[in-house]
């Protein structure tokens, strides 16, 4: 089976940084993605890793590091809009996706 | 373009009936997917579509069938709901090529089974 662990909660103030961490152990690895999803919609990609390093895409970034099975999502200069769900999901050596149970995120003015 | 929608937005189903979860994709996309969506265990996979004419499970297939007709649908159907069936269903889908291969999902259909 897959394991995917990240944090359940996190708060943050309106214009600092946050870091959401997901580790893995999953059957095989061919990618890691990072979606958005804000309540009660669908889910949305905000990012891709397959090579470790960090992907970085404007208030956004994502670092992974295939040795450690971690990744994280980076969000800098928080906006309200920015509180959401964001899910960590690995893709397996099925090439299938597995999902952790996503982080909520609360951005407090 | 609508990308992926998703019939109906929301339903209650008494337990023993049998429903069609209906989802369209006008992206061509070859691979088509249904997630299962619960409080704290996040998204699973309930069955997946390589290409038209292919099916697969995923996690959770019990009490769940599908068929894939052509590349633009791709119903979920429970044959007799149960209570334990009440979540949240996404469809998506994803080009199937390349590295990336990025899943897009739709609206979603909340199910609630009395």
């Amino acid at each position: 089976g897959q394991n995917i662990d990240q944090p359940t909660e996190m708060t943050a103030t309106e214009g600092a940084i946050v870091q959401i961490n997901c580790t893995y152990q999953t059957s095989g690895f061919n990618g890691l993605f990072w979606y958005q999803q804000h309540a009660g919609e669908a889910p949305t990609f905000l990012s891709y890793n397959v090579l470790d390093g960090l992907e970085e895409k404007g208030r956004f970034s994502s670092f992974l590091s295939r040795s450690k099975g971690y990744s994280y999502l980076l969000l800098k200069e928080l906006q309200m809009k920015d509180s959401a769900s964001y899910l960590c999901a690995v893709r397996d050596g099925d090439y299938k996706l597995s999902f952790g149970a996503g982080t909520t995120v609360t951005v407090r003015a | 373009i609508a990308g992926i929608t998703q019939a109906p937005t929301s339903q209650i189903l008494a337990a023993g009936r049998r429903m069609t979860l209906r989802c369209t994709q006008d992206m061509r996309h070859n691979a088509m997917y249904w997630y299962r969506q619960d409080l704290g265990l996040g998204l699973r996979l309930i069955h997946y579509s390589n290409t038209a004419g292919t099916t697969g499970k995923g996690e959770v297939p019990d009490g769940y069938s599908v068929s894939r007709a052509n590349t633009d649908d791709f119903p979920l159907t429970l044959a007799s709901a149960v209570p334990s069936q009440t979540s949240v269903y996404f469809c998506a889908s994803s080009d199937g090529a390349g590295s990336t291969d990025t899943q897009y999902f739709g609206p979603g259909t909340r199910l609630t089974v009395l």
